[in-house]
C-alpha cells in the first residue's frame, strides 16, 4: 500500500497567490482529514469528510480556505488568497471510519507551504 | 471537551536507557488514546492506540503505554532508547466513537550516545 500520497511536498509562493494542495488517502479508506500543523498552535484539524462529505469544517480558519473531495480517491485544500501567516505544514490523513468507533488515522508526509 | 497535556516539551536519555514520555488526559467520554511519533520532516506514525481493551497496550518498535483512568495518565515507556528513537512524539485523545482528534504539545525526544 502506498499511504496517504500528497502534492506538492513542497509549495513557495508569494502573497496574494492562490494554493492548492492534493492529497490522495489509502484506498478502501472512507473518511479524510486536514490538518495544519505550525510551531505556534501545534496540530489543528481544518477539515474532514466521511464518505466524500463534509462533516466539521469549524476549523477552517477563514473563508480564504476551502476543501473539496469530489471522489474518494482525491481531495483538495485551496487557499485564496494567501498570506505570510497561512505558512504552516498541511498534512492530509485518512481512516477507514466504522460508526462508533475511533478509527486509526494514517497521516500523509505533509506539504510545507511558505507564503512570502 | 477532551484536552490532552504532555508534562515535558524535551525529554534527554542516553542510548540503551529507559524512556518515559508523560501524558495526561481530560475527557469527557471513555476515551480513545493515541501515541504518534513525527521524525523530522516526515508524517505522523502510529505508535499505539488504546481503546477500552486491555489497559497495557503494546506497540511498534517496543514502546507500550499503560491506561490508568484514576490518574488519568497514558505514559509512553521503552525499557531501552535507540538512536532512531529520536523524534517528537504526540500524545492524542478522541472520546470514543467520535473521529476529532486532540493532539497534545509534544514531547520532543533525544537520544545521546
Amino acid at each position: 500500500d502506498a499511504g496517504v500520497i500528497q502534492s506538492p511536498r513542497h509549495e513557495v509562493t508569494e502573497m496574494g497567490q492562490e494554493v492548492t494542495l492534493r492529497c490522495k488517502p489509502i484506498s478502501g479508506h472512507n473518511s479524510l482529514f486536514w490538518y495544519r500543523q505550525t510551531m505556534m498552535r501545534g496540530l489543528e484539524l481544518l477539515i474532514y469528510f466521511n464518505n466524500n462529505v463534509p462533516i466539521d469544517d469549524s476549523g477552517m480558519p477563514e473563508d480564504r480556505f476551502s476543501a473539496k473531495m469530489p471522489n474518494a480517491s482525491f481531495s483538495t485544500l485551496k487557499i485564496q488568497p494567501s498570506e505570510p501567516r497561512d505558512s504552516a505544514v498541511y498534512f492530509c490523513a485518512s481512516s477507514s471510519w466504522t460508526s462508533g468507533n475511533t478509527d486509526t488515522q494514517y497521516f500523509g508526509p505533509g506539504t510545507r507551504l511558505t507564503v512570502l | 471537551a477532551q484536552s490532552v497535556t504532555q508534562l515535558d516539551s524535551h525529554v534527554s536519555v542516553s542510548e540503551g536507557t529507559p524512556v518515559l514520555l508523560r501524558c495526561n488526559y481530560s475527557s469527557s467520554y471513555s476515551p480513545s488514546l493515541f501515541w504518534y511519533v513525527q521524525h523530522p520532516n516526515k508524517g505522523l506514525q502510529l505508535l499505539l492506540k488504546y481503546t477500552s481493551a486491555a489497559t497495557l497496550v503494546k506497540g511498534i518498535n517496543g514502546f507500550e503505554a499503560e491506561f490508568k483512568k484514576s490518574e488519568t495518565s497514558f505514559h509512553l515507556t521503552k525499557p531501552s532508547a535507540h538512536m532512531s528513537d529520536a523524534a517528537e512524539y504526540f500524545c492524542v485523545v478522541s472520546n470514543t466513537g467520535f473521529q476529532k482528534l486532540v493532539f497534545g504539545t509534544g514531547t520532543r525526544l533525544l537520544v545521546s550516545p
